[in-house]
């Protein structure tokens, strides 16, 4: 069964940082591609980032790029969503996703409150 | 980028009855590989997302075959044959053959 379980969310100060955390199990995880997507309070999904099988190729969507950086560790089976300069905006539950392209799989997600 | 466009913003349905979501994008989801990534997800209230239906028209294992997806280009269509009220929740369509990958806004569908 595939599994994935996200953590590392929490309350951070705008300007803050937080890193998210997705332990992947039950698939062969080098051979997916990794997405991040975030659900806004009250509002749609939006994609966020993504990460080849290999590591080698990453991509952000613009309101993140420059402040967030995805990474994965294969041998871990473990992908990382690191988080600078976090605005109000960035407050999301934060899901992450197996494949990219057609997002087979969801994890539960892990909340990031961005709050003074 | 890629503007999903999904309709109705809310979807009221009588139990057993048909339901219908559009959702269109501003540019052919034809890939340069073949194939068109227009997938469907159902978002049950406190729930995680979950993929029902992927590349326009195949539906996941474990969902009922009342879900069904067609279209092609830039016009897609998910329906439901006969609503249960297990089916309430939030649908969304996303395409995942541009860069950044885009998600429609969202249908709201609940029983009258």
């Amino acid at each position: 069964e595939v599994r994935l379980l996200e953590s590392g969310g929490d309350l951070v100060q705008p300007g803050g940082s937080l890193r998210l955390s997705c332990a992947a199990s039950g698939f062969t995880f080098s051979t997916y591609a990794m997405s991040w997507v975030r659900r806004a309070p009250g509002k749609g999904l939006e994609w966020v980032s993504a990460i080849s099988g290999s590591g080698t190729t990453t991509y952000y969507s613009d309101s993140v790029r420059g402040r967030f950086t995805i990474s994965r560790d294969n041998s871990k089976t473990t992908v990382w969503l690191q988080m600078n300069s976090l605005r109000a905006e960035d407050t999301a539950l934060y899901y992450c996703v197996k494949e990219v392209r057609t997002a087979a799989t969801w994890g539960q997600g892990t909340l990031v409150t961005v709050s003074s | 980028d890629v503007v999903m466009t999904q309709s109705p913003l809310s979807l009221p349905v009588t139990l057993g009855q048909p339901a219908s979501i559009s959702c269109r994008s501003s540019q052919s989801l034809v890939h340069s590989d073949g194939n068109t990534y227009l997938n469907w997800f159902q978002q049950r209230p406190g729930q995680s997302p979950r993929r029902l239906i992927y590349k326009v028209s195949n539906r996941d294992s474990g969902v009922p075959d009342r879900f069904s997806g067609s279209g092609s280009g830039t016009d897609f269509t998910l329906q439901i044959t006969r609503v249960e009220a297990e089916d309430v929740g939030v649908y969304y369509c996303m395409q995942g053959t541009h860069w950044p990958l885009t998600f429609g806004g969202g249908t709201k569908v609940e029983i009258k």
